[in-house]
């Protein structure tokens, strides 16, 4: 089964508000990382938080983690129209000598 | 834009055909990836590679092969296409330590 799940599967929001979504995953992590994908796309990177660190900033984004809960949370602020994807995380679990694997994502759509 | 090619980007093809997607990275990355996504859904690690003749099977069973005789190269190969391979295949590629995943644009394959 997967290592991440991310909730909501998607979500629907006017442009301006911000959008959070969860990841929880089920083993201990070296690191977390958020991914977006645009339709029919590969995945673009957008940040990695490693499993020592609680909160990380990138612009628009914030994404926090919680090694205790296994869970994580992505933070757009100020989303636009653009910002519409679907979103993923995915953890690099200890021993398994960085085998990626990926949650089942986030629909975030950005009403204009 | 990270430099990591797949071909083809499309490809249609009849039940028992051979077929070999390819991937190809310029970065000089170690470790190497293939997953399949169907539409809208999550991505299932399949193969992986941390290095030239290194192969490991991912989470998801898969019928396809693959193999790493040089850095750059990582290609897939099905012996005999059927319709329940009909998929999105994303190659992906990342550098040294907790680096992030570089992803190809995909290869949509459907079986007829």
């Amino acid at each position: 089964s997967q290592q991440g799940e991310e909730d909501p599967q998607a979500l629907s929001i006017q442009e301006g508000e911000n959008a959070t979504m969860n990841c929880s995953y089920k083993t201990s992590i070296n690191n977390l990382q958020w991914y977006r994908q645009n339709s029919g796309r590969g995945l673009v990177h957008l940040i990695l938080i490693r499993s020592n660190e609680r909160e990380k900033h990138s612009g628009r984004l914030r994404v926090t983690l919680d090694t205790s809960k296994k869970s994580s949370s992505l933070l757009i602020t100020a989303s636009r129209a653009a910002d519409t994807a679907s979103y993923f995380c995915a953890t690099d679990a200890i021993g398994s000598y960085q085998k990626v694997t990926f949650g089942i994502g986030t629909k975030l759509q950005v009403i204009p | 834009e990270a430099d990591i090619y797949q071909t083809p980007r499309y490809l249609v093809i009849g039940t028992g055909k051979k077929i070999t997607l390819e991937c190809s990275q310029t970065m000089g990355h170690d470790k190497m990836y293939w997953y399949q996504q169907d539409p809208g859904m999550e991505l299932h690690l399949i193969h992986y590679s941390y290095g030239v003749n290194s192969t490991e099977k991912g989470d998801l069973s898969s019928e396809s092969t693959v193999s790493r005789i040089r850095t750059e190269h990582f290609p897939l190969t099905l012996e005999s296409a059927r319709p329940s391979h009909t998929s999105q295949y994303l190659c992906a590629s990342s550098g040294e330590g907790n680096s992030p995943l570089h992803f190809g644009n995909g290869t949509r394959l459907t079986v007829t």
